[in-house]
């Protein structure tokens, strides 16, 4: 199956810093990606959908100053958390998926970075 | 109303029997639907996903849909301890607010728990 990673898998840092957090598409050409966010004991929620080369699409409720999502090439896929604060620690996934737009079979998940904000 | 509704647990089974796993959803809207399992502290891994009315089969896995029911649920088959995860239930719809992109709702996942 298709592989996407995340860096860093784990993060902590301190309040008022910008965290940036990588994923990629190994082995196949990500046109859409998708960036979730995890709360213990809750559901992943989507924050915002990025296609290479557009602004992403922020979810209602989404800061899109405070979560900066850059999907400059097919392969990779940014996202900023600027003036980080301790509510903002959570567990961060993306999703890749090789058709635009569409998260059906072909989403396939990075493995999540734990961030958390002291 | 949540729009997609899961009950959390713990689902407690013994080994070998049959675990069933239900989800509701609220939008009628809804086109597709998916089972992820998730395993403490890591991501969603797709197990099962369903499209139309009826049942699927994968191996010791069967997802049943019911779209006039709003409902969609996953049965385990000869339930393993190594099934014991977060059984994550996922809908999709076009999104209206990006142009026709897809936009999954995840429900709150019920936790499985198999007792050998």
């Amino acid at each position: 199956g298709a592989v996407v990673s995340q860096h860093p898998s784990r993060v902590i840092c301190k309040s008022g810093t910008s965290v940036k957090i990588e994923c990629r598409s190994l082995d196949f050409q990500a046109t859409t990606m998708f960036w979730y966010r995890q709360f213990p004991k809750q559901s992943l929620m989507l924050m915002a959908t990025s296609n290479e080369g557009s602004k992403a699409t922020y979810e209602q409720g989404v800061e899109k100053d405070k979560f900066l999502i850059n999907h400059a090439s097919l392969t990779l896929s940014t996202l900023t958390v600027t003036s980080a604060h301790p509510e903002d620690s959570s567990f961060y996934i993306c999703s890749a998926s090789s058709v635009r737009g569409q998260a059906t079979d072909t989403q396939y998940f990075g493995p999540g970075t734990r961030l958390t904000v002291l | 109303q949540k729009e997609v509704e899961q009950n959390s647990g713990p689902l407690s089974v013994p080994e070998g029997a049959i675990a069933s796993l239900n989800c509701t959803y609220s939008d009628r809207g809804s086109q597709s639907f998916f089972w992820y399992r998730q395993y403490s502290g890591k991501s969603p891994e797709l197990i099962m996903s369903i499209y139309s009315n009826g049942d699927k089969e994968d191996g010791r896995f069967t997802a049943q849909l019911n779209k006039a029911s709003q409902y969609v649920s996953l049965l385990i088959r000869d339930s393993q301890p190594s099934d014991s995860a977060t059984y994550l239930c996922a809908v999709i719809k076009d999104n209206p607010y990006s142009g026709g992109y897809q936009k999954v709702t995840f429900g709150t996942g019920t936790k499985l728990q198999v007792i050998p």
